[in-house]
């Protein structure tokens, strides 16, 4: 069975930075891109970033080009996304989910984590 | 980047209704949209991609047509758990990866 699980949320002040992970199993990791998604209050779903199987291909929404690192070590079968610079803007539920095919660039996703969320305030 | 916007916003129904829910994208993304459930403090649930393909262990009711710019998700008889925010997103040209911003079946 496949399972996602984040961990790394928490609160955070204004410019903090906070390390999300995504521990996965039940799947061959290295073999699915994965992507970061997010959820403010209130609000609907919004891309963050996403990566190759191999880590060789990341890309990020305009929002936190710069500011945020999507990451991921194969050998650990863990997601990672470093966030740094860290606004108001930026309070959400941070969830992780895999494509469910062996393909890159990714295209929808069938698994993802309960999430974890992020407050960021004084 | 590609907008996609979803109408209703606010979808009020009765169980056994039948539910038709619209995204609309800016640009064609040929049959690339996939369709999420989502209910809160769950992980969303892959209901459709490829526009009308099911994924897998989801119930007869939930169907997708359309292509190009136009999309619709239909729930042909609404159970008490269908009640929850369901989304689209495309995949045909990505970056960004884009997501409408919801319509959420209530019940009336």
């Amino acid at each position: 069975e496949v399972q996602l699980v984040e961990s790394g949320g928490g609160l955070v002040q204004p410019g903090g930075s906070l390390r999300l992970s995504c521990a996965g199993s039940g799947f061959s990791f290295s073999s699915y891109a994965m992507i970061w998604v997010r959820q403010a209050p209130g609000k609907g779903l919004e891309w963050v970033s996403a990566i190759s199987g191999s880590a060789g291909s990341t890309y990020y929404a305009d929002s936190v080009k710069g500011r945020f690192t999507i990451s991921r070590d194969n050998s650990k079968n863990t997601l990672f996304l470093q966030m740094n610079s860290l606004n108001a803007e930026d309070t959400a539920v941070y969830y992780c989910a895999k494509d469910p095919k062996r393909s890159w660039p990714a295209e929808y996703f069938q698994h993802w984590g309960l999430g974890t969320p992020v407050t960021v305030s004084p | 980047e590609i907008v996609m916007t979803q109408s209703p916003a606010t979808l009020s129904m009765s169980p056994g209704e039948r539910a038709t829910l619209s995204c609309r994208a800016s640009q064609n993304v040929n049959s690339n949209l996939a369709w999420y459930q989502h209910k809160p403090g769950q992980a969303p649930r892959l209901l459709i991609y490829g526009a009308s393909t099911r994924a897998t262990g989801i119930p007869a009711r939930f169907s997708g047509s359309g292509s190009g710019t136009e999309f619709t998700l239909t729930i042909s008889s609404l159970q008490s758990e269908d009640f929850a925010v369901y989304y689209c997103q495309q995949y045909n040209n990505w970056p960004p990866l884009t997501f409408g911003g919801g319509t959420k079946v209530e019940s009336k």
